[in-house]
């Protein structure tokens, strides 16, 4: 399977939470990265935590990291229609200089 | 502040023909430089990156190829292309010298089209 996994599809209504989820295979990376892509824009880092954090939170958005389950999530609270695009979950590649990107979930906010 | 820059937004060729897109990123030096291509609109799959001048890493073998001009150019090339070619190109930079931390900026895309 892939090494970085996502669903493909999430549909909420406006002013609801929303939860995106993300598992990976690979656990030597030091931190893991929320990617947002606008439809026909590039991707802009919406946040990031850091390997030995188990939570982070920034304004509506929250982080929970679980390191033994290899698990990522990405909650936005007060779902608003602006949030709609595709939203990338990604780890550093270690030693390298890459990132490993998720297959993407594409998040679409119902008026 | 820093800007990175991908051109043309939009290209459509015809198969077999050569193939050209440039990124510059500005205000900053030695930057990490990647492209990336994403079909069919979702996932991500890095083609090239680039920690220096002339020194280019291939991820996949495939009918394009990268070159790093100057420190701040990243150009994608071909020189037939195929159908398979199409999608969205995005280029992307990271700093150096951040240890383990890696945030990439990205640019805003070339749709190629092949026809």
């Amino acid at each position: 399977g892939e090494d970085v996994e996502q669903s493909l599809f999430l549909s909420v209504r406006e002013g609801d939470s929303s939860v995106i989820n993300c598992t990976y295979t690979d656990s030597s990376s030091t931190y893991l990265y929320w990617y947002k892509q606008e439809p026909g824009a590039g991707l802009q880092l919406l946040t990031y935590i850091f390997s030995n954090m188990d939570m982070k939170q920034d304004q509506r958005l929250t982080v929970l990291l679980n390191k033994k389950d290899k698990h990522l999530s990405l909650r936005i609270a007060d779902t608003q229609t602006g949030d709609s695009a595709i939203y990338f979950c990604a780890r550093g590649g270690g030693a390298t200089n890459k990132l490993i990107f998720g297959t993407g979930t594409l998040l679409a906010v119902q008026p | 502040s820093q800007t990175i820059h991908q051109w043309p937004a939009t290209l459509v060729q015809p198969v077999g023909s050569p193939l050209s897109l440039e990124c510059t990123v500005e205000g900053t030096s030695n930057p990490n430089l990647y492209w990336y291509r994403q079909a069919a609109g979702r996932g991500l799959q890095l083609l090239f990156y680039s920690v220096g001048i002339g020194q280019i890493s291939s991820e996949v073998p495939q009918n394009l190829s990268a070159s790093r001009p100057q420190d701040r150019q990243f150009i994608l090339s071909s020189k037939k292309l195929l159908l398979s070619d199409s999608g969205f190109y995005l280029c992307a930079w990271s700093n150096r010298g951040q240890g383990l931390y890696n945030e990439q900026f990205f640019g805003p895309g070339t749709r190629l089209t092949v026809l």
